[in-house]
């Protein structure tokens, strides 16, 4: 079946710092592929979301580029703040039509200030 | 308000009680999940409802049955509760099919002693 591995289970970086989180699927189809986050006490909320080979989603600071070829969405941001300290969950959905999805484990990232 | 509700927020119940958690959407989304979430494994999929008494089984059904009976209500049920069940469990709607981003209620921290 479909799967999403994310590498890291944490990060803690310090202010200003680039993020990288790095996320790689597994899937028989074309599936659509997307970023959550996660704060403290509260659901999962969509970041952004890509749905072909070499597109581009971004969001408050956040971008990742859907990769078919290395099978890769990995989460990037020039400069992070304090404030981006959350849980991020890498997911793909609508694999050959159907309306599943599959989160990756989720990785917690700390930024120190 | 585009929203999701979740209620309770909290939950204590002991081994063998039944436990009944609400779901709530304002979007007329015909699409509704249920998941759990657990350190490490992150959201896991426990049924699908794709509108009224239209349910269909996630990855990990065993021990929870649901109910729809209005489009913007969807219940999960625990009958004869277990340990291993204590979770944080998360609702989320979509408008559409696995494509579409899903929207996420705040959570019921369930705990089964």
């Amino acid at each position: 079946g479909d799967s999403v591995t994310q590498t890291e289970g944490q990060v803690a970086l310090s202010e200003e710092d680039f993020l990288t989180i790095h996320c790689n699927y597994s899937a028989s189809g074309y599936p659509a592929l997307f970023w959550y986050v996660q704060y403290p006490g509260e659901g999962p909320q969509f970041l952004f979301r890509a749905s072909r080979d070499k597109e581009k989603g971004s969001s408050r600071g956040f971008e990742a580029t859907y990769n078919k070829e290395t099978t890769s969405f990995h989460l990037q941001k020039a400069s992070v703040q304090e404030s981006d300290s959350a849980v991020y969950y890498c997911a793909l959905g609508g694999n050959t039509g159907n309306y599943k999805y599959v989160f990756g484990a989720g990785t917690r990232l700390k930024v120190i200030a | 308000d585009m929203k999701v509700t979740q209620m309770p927020r909290y939950l204590i119940k002991r081994m063998g009680e039944n436990v009944l958690l609400e779901c709530g959407q304002d979007m007329s989304h015909e699409t509704m999940y249920w998941y759990r979430q657990d350190p490490g494994l992150g959201l896991q999929l426990i049924y699908i409802s794709y509108d009224v008494d239209s349910n269909s089984e996630g990855d990990i059904p065993k021990g929870y049955r649901v109910s729809r009976k209005k489009r913007e209500h969807f219940s999960l049920i625990l009958d004869s509760a277990k340990t291993n069940q204590t979770s944080v469990y998360f609702c989320a709607s979509t408008d559409g099919g696995g494509g579409a981003e899903q929207f996420f209620g705040p959570g019921t921290r369930l705990t089964v002693l």
